[in-house]
């Protein structure tokens, strides 16, 4: 596809129960981000994908979240046992190696999550 | 740690006026400095950005200039449109991670 994209775009769920997002990201890019955006809110590094290794998962705010990448392509992020406060804009971006463009992420339009 | 600072909204201005959203940063080193836009309903794209000290980034008449001397970013447009309502976010690169401010929402009244 053309751009990042995201599914479900919207997602309500009650508390207790598990969750998982998607992530497709641009064709060919390496590097796949997951942020967090609260109601009011910056955006909250969550977690970065180099291929399919993740060398920084310091954003992840507790054990209950996780996320795999596979084939250097889709991503989940997977929210175990909701809480209310996990409900936010769940926001994916990626970006290419290609020299000069390092720092340009090109982000989806996001998950709204809603734990009631 | 490193952080951004930009001024709190909402901002309201009328069309044509002067705009300004100020943001300031901490980090160590030079970091690349960048604002990115939230237009309702899409999703957050670059606006524009800048690598280096004294850099001027700019795009759709915006345009920001990286102050080292003053930790400094600030985003002007010498006339804005409607179509300038949005969210604008500050942000500094760090270690292949960006760190974004909290926001600032516009509103631009016709």
């Amino acid at each position: 596809g053309a751009g990042v994209s995201q599914s479900p775009s919207n997602k309500v769920t009650e508390k207790g129960k598990d969750v998982e997002l998607r992530c497709d990201p641009i064709s060919g890019h390496t590097a796949l981000y997951w942020y967090r955006q609260r109601l009011g809110q910056g955006l909250e590094f969550l977690i970065y994908f180099q291929g399919n290794s993740a060398p920084d998962k310091s954003g992840l705010p507790s054990d209950r979240f996780s996320a795999e990448r596979t084939g250097e392509s889709v991503s989940t992020l997977t929210i175990q046992r909701t809480q209310q406060e996990d409900s936010a804009v769940y926001l994916c971006a990626s970006r290419t190696s290609a020299t000069g463009k390092l720092h340009t992420q090109y982000f989806g339009p996001g998950t709204r999550l809603t734990v009631l | 740690g490193d952080s951004v600072t930009q001024m709190e909204g909402p901002v309201t201005l009328s069309e044509e006026a002067f705009l300004t959203i100020n943001c300031t940063y901490t980090a160590t080193g030079y970091p690349s400095l960048f604002w990115y836009v939230q237009y309702p309903g899409e999703g957050l794209q670059l606006l524009l950005k800048a690598t280096k000290a004294d850099d001027k980034g700019s795009n759709k008449g915006f345009e920001a200039t990286y102050r080292k001397e003053t930790t400094s970013f600030h985003l002007e447009k010498g006339s804005v449109q409607v179509s300038d309502s949005a969210v604008y976010f500050c942000a500094l690169n760090r270690d292949d991670k960006i760190i974004f401010g909290k926001g600032t929402r516009l509103h631009i009244l016709p």
